[in-house]
């Protein structure tokens, strides 16, 4: 069974600030996913990587399988990036059945 | 484009009563998934549908039933509910193995 964690817990940033978000998984997986819930609640997927690097706007994720890690990047952060950062791999490597991190919660300030 | 929607968005029960949660997406997706979200623990999967007709437990399924009614809908049932069932309660789909999920709002349920 795979072990998802997530540090920080807690994030508070300078609008501006470049922002990094880790996650480190304990078992091999076929992809790992980046998801963002809102204050309101609600609950976006942001990214899904096997390899390398993402980006897509002002967000980078990138990955490193032999290392079981990745990093959630944000690049000059703004109070509208307020929000929970999870992080989720698969139970194991060949299921659709995912296991979630904790979440990192991020309050960026003007 | 609706999404994935989930009905209702509020509701609370009283210990024992029973209760339907209600979710439909409108992406023509294969898989569906129920999770509940709990103070300070990850998303949890009760119980996922990789196709019409198939139902899988997850990781904490006691005390649930599913339907996958159609290609559409999946249902989640609490036949008595419990204290320990308050939780919000989030929807999701997707095209199938190894693809992202698309969440709905959520249900926030409170049993007394």
């Amino acid at each position: 069974k795979n072990e998802v964690e997530q540090s920080p817990q807690n994030l508070t940033a300078q609008e501006g600030e470049f922002i990094t978000i880790n996650c480190s998984y304990s078992v091999g997986i076929s992809a790992l996913h980046w998801l963002q819930q809102h204050p309101g609640g609600g609950i976006v997927s942001l990214f899904m990587l096997s390899s390398g690097k993402k980006k897509h706007g002002r967000l980078i994720a990138t990955i490193n399988i032999q290392e079981k890690h990745s990093s959630l990047h944000i690049t000059a952060s703004h109070p509208r990036d307020s929000a929970v950062y999870i992080c989720a791999v698969p139970r194991s490597y060949n299921t659709d059945k995912l296991i979630f991190g904790t979440g990192t919660r991020l309050q960026v300030f003007p | 484009n609706a999404g994935v929607t989930q009905t209702p968005k509020f509701q609370v029960l009283k210990t024992g009563q029973s209760m339907t949660l209600q979710c439909a997406q409108d992406m023509n997706h294969n898989s569906m998934y129920w999770y509940r979200q709990d103070p300070g623990m990850g998303l949890r999967l009760i119980y996922y549908s990789a196709s019409e007709g198939t139902t899988d437990k997850g990781e904490v399924p006691n005390g649930y039933n599913v339907s996958r009614l159609n290609k559409r809908e999946f249902s989640l049932r609490l036949e008595s509910a419990a204290p320990s069932q308050t939780s919000v309660y989030f929807c999701a789909s997707s095209e199938g193995w190894g693809q992202p999920q698309h969440f709905g709002d959520g249900t926030r349920l409170s049993i007394l």
